[in-house]
């Protein structure tokens, strides 16, 4: 079975600086996506950025990119110039490809983040 | 455009009682879901549906049912609430088309006492 390991349960940061959260994740299969959800204390999900496992070149959005090393089966998601807002807690989630359509996905246990002022 | 909408938002139950979890897209989903969320444990998944009529079980299904009677609803049943389901429930909806990511409701949260 698959799993997602989120090694810090808690990060912090000053407000204008650089973040990064680490996942790693365990699986045989060669084909997935791996996903960053954030859940603000309104508790809604928000996907933030998504990889897909065959394509070498990292995600970007905006302020948030990530760093996906595939021989390690490591993920981790940079926030840079960090704003209030972006606290939260940070899921990370993966899915494997060759269950078609459906987006079972396979969440780690989380990373709240702090934004310091 | 609601997105997905989960009701109630909040539950209080007590053991043995049921009560049955609603959850609507508006979005021509084909794929619907439901999951949990404990402390520490992130979310885990529950039950899933890929189309009208049909359902499948997750990671956790034990102590829940779940029916898709129409595409654009995905009902969680308790049966009998046990204090174990204390919990924050999320119904999340997805397009069936690549790895797009899943849409979330806001959640459930419900107490059994």
């Amino acid at each position: 079975a698959q799993t997602v390991t989120q090694s810090q349960p808690e990060m912090s940061v000053q407000e204008a600086e650089t973040v990064t959260l680490s996942c790693t994740y365990d699986t045989s299969e060669s084909d997935y996506y791996l996903f960053w959800y954030k859940q603000p204390p309104s508790r809604q999900m928000i996907l933030v950025i998504r990889q897909e496992a065959y394509k070498q070149q990292n995600a970007t959005e905006n302020r948030f990119s990530v760093n996906f090393q595939k021989a390690a089966k490591s993920f981790s998601l940079k926030i840079s110039d960090s704003q209030l807002g972006d606290a939260a807690m940070y899921f990370c989630a993966y899915k494997r490809a060759s269950q078609g359509g459906s987006e079972k996905l396979v969440f780690g246990k989380g990373t709240k983040l702090t934004v310091n002022p | 455009n609601a997105g997905v909408t989960q009701t109630p938002k909040f539950r209080v139950l007590k053991t043995g009682q049921s009560m049955t979890l609603l959850c609507a897209q508006d979005m021509n989903h084909e794929y619907m879901y439901w999951y949990r969320q404990d402390p520490g444990m992130g979310l885990r998944l529950i039950h899933y549906s890929v189309g009208e009529g049909t359902t499948a079980k997750g990671e956790v299904p034990d102590g829940y049912n779940v029916s898709r009677l129409k595409k654009q609803n995905f009902l969680l049943g308790l049966e009998s609430a046990a204090p174990s389901q204390t919990s924050v429930y999320f119904c999340a909806s997805s397009l069936g088309q690549g790895a797009r990511g899943a849409f979330f409701g806001q959640g459930t949260r419900l107490t059994v006492v």
